[in-house]
């Protein structure tokens, strides 16, 4: 079946710019994770969400950022005022609820000019 | 929320060279799961351990749980290149989120 998927695979934007990166589940996973990951760095959690609701958003570095699900399937991870700071991979998971497997998409590398 | 700590931060071997890879933990877990990483794009699942779990075998994987230590080992017996890539080590407790350490960077020379 298919797996994760998001879009756009690379974005490249400006400085002071707002972009959206889009995460497409599997079909019925209830968890779905965000994560930024710098160059040598390991994945760095941004939110997690149990159907619609973000269980946990303490991962997002300030205010500018902001991810909704809105029925529960694909998720938008939004950035405002984007920074030279926040190019990174972004990279989405989801999974059944509980604690098992999760499965990652392949991520959305953005580049901020 | 878990994250686990993994050790060391790089390995390199010879091709046909067993690697084992370390991960220190702090709380209780339902599970631990390694993951693994090639070129900064997605993670791919590699096993995942159970908390009554003490050993388990996945074709050249070895991964072992000691939750008295609250730690684990992944262990890969006669290495490839195609093995070199970043490892990831995520302890899990129900419907929590997932945090990863730094990894440890292998890398299985020719």
């Amino acid at each position: 079946g298919a797996g994760v998927s998001q879009t756009p695979s690379n974005k490249v934007t400006e400085k002071g710019k707002y972009v959206e990166l889009r995460c497409d589940p599997i079909s019925g996973h209830t968890a779905l994770y965000w994560y930024r990951q710098s160059l040598g760095q390991g994945p760095e959690f941004l939110i997690y969400f149990q159907g619609t609701g973000a269980a946990d958003d303490s991962g997002l570095p300030n205010d500018r950022f902001f991810a909704v699900r809105p029925e529960g399937s694909v998720s938008t991870l939004k950035i405002q005022r984007t920074e030279r700071g926040d190019s990174a991979v972004y990279l989405c998971a989801s999974g059944t609820s509980g604690a098992d497997t999760q499965y990652f998409g392949p991520g959305t590398r953005l580049t901020v000019l | 929320s878990q994250q686990g700590e993994e050790d060391p931060q790089a390995l390199s071997i010879q091709e046909g060279e067993n690697a084992t890879m370390n991960c220190s933990y702090k709380t209780s877990i339902n599970n631990l799961q390694w993951y693994r990483q090639n070129s900064g794009r997605g993670l791919v699942h590699l096993i995942l351990i159970r908390s009554n779990e003490r050993e388990k075998h996945s074709g050249r994987l070895r991964v072992t749980l000691d939750t008295s230590k609250k730690s684990s080992s992944l262990l890969i017996t006669a290495s490839r290149a195609a093995d070199t890539a970043s490892y990831f080590c995520a302890p899990r407790y129900n419907n929590t989120d997932m945090r990863f350490g730094a990894g440890t960077r292998l890398t299985v020379k020719p």
